[in-house]
């Protein structure tokens, strides 16, 4: 089975603009989980999909936002984006929001 | 606020040796554990799970769960150097669709 994909890795912004990410989970997965991970916090969770539903949330403002559409691929989005959103971006799927597996990640650089 | 903690290293053991990585979590309605091991500038990868009390062996791994003592470990036998890497331990919250990280033991096994 072809594993988690994400989509760019890499990606350079500028202060102010919006960045949108996507990720398509693994085949019959329908579970996807979005993630920020910075050297200095660690991975924080931001959201939960699943059937298109958000599940949870985690404690990140309102400019982060996601979706997931009816195959289950997955796009979360940063507007008005600030220097402290420069980390890295995992998608995680799950088939049972049990066992996790994580795609490669966007490295996301805000300048 | 719900946390995993690990203890961030560097745990440095020689080659061939037995690496022993800890995990407490605060949540005591979690049921499901998990390891992860992440290289450098790599994406988490699923190493174990362990949701009963005991042990859990798989290869060269060994989890260990004990919920009365909410503790959470990872024994690695015969230790290689291409295990060198961060050991993340995340717990899944009870109730909700998330999971909690702690921040990672890293790990060096030294030839």
């Amino acid at each position: 089975k072809a594993g988690v994909t994400q989509t760019p890795r890499y990606l350079i912004k500028t202060r102010g603009q919006q960045v949108t990410l996507s990720c398509s989970p693994i085949s019959g997965h329908r579970s996807v989980s979005w993630y920020q991970q910075t050297p200095g916090q660690g991975l924080q969770f931001l959201f939960e999909y699943f059937s298109e539903t958000q599940r949870n949330k985690g404690n990140f403002p309102g400019r982060f936002s996601g979706r997931q559409f009816s195959n289950s691929r997955s796009e979360m989005n940063v507007s008005t984006l600030e220097l402290g959103d420069s980390a890295l971006y995992l998608c995680a799927s799950s088939p049972d929001n049990y066992e996790q597996y994580f795609g490669p990640g966007t490295r996301l650089t805000v300048t | 606020q719900k946390e995993v903690e690990q203890n961030s290293g560097p745990l440095s053991v020689p080659e061939g040796a037995i690496a022993s990585l800890n995990c407490t979590y605060s949540d005591r309605g979690s049921q499901s554990f998990f390891w992860y091991r992440q290289y450098s500038g790599k994406s988490p990868e699923l190493i174990m799970s362990i949701y009963s009390n005991g042990d859990k062996e798989d290869g060269r791994f060994t989890a260990q769960l004990n919920k009365a003592s909410q503790y959470v470990s990872l024994l690695i036998r015969d230790s290689q150097p291409s295990d060198s890497a961060t050991y993340l331990c995340a717990a899944h919250e009870a109730g909700t669709y998330k999971y909690i990280f702690g921040t990672g033991t890293r790990l060096k096994v030294l030839a």
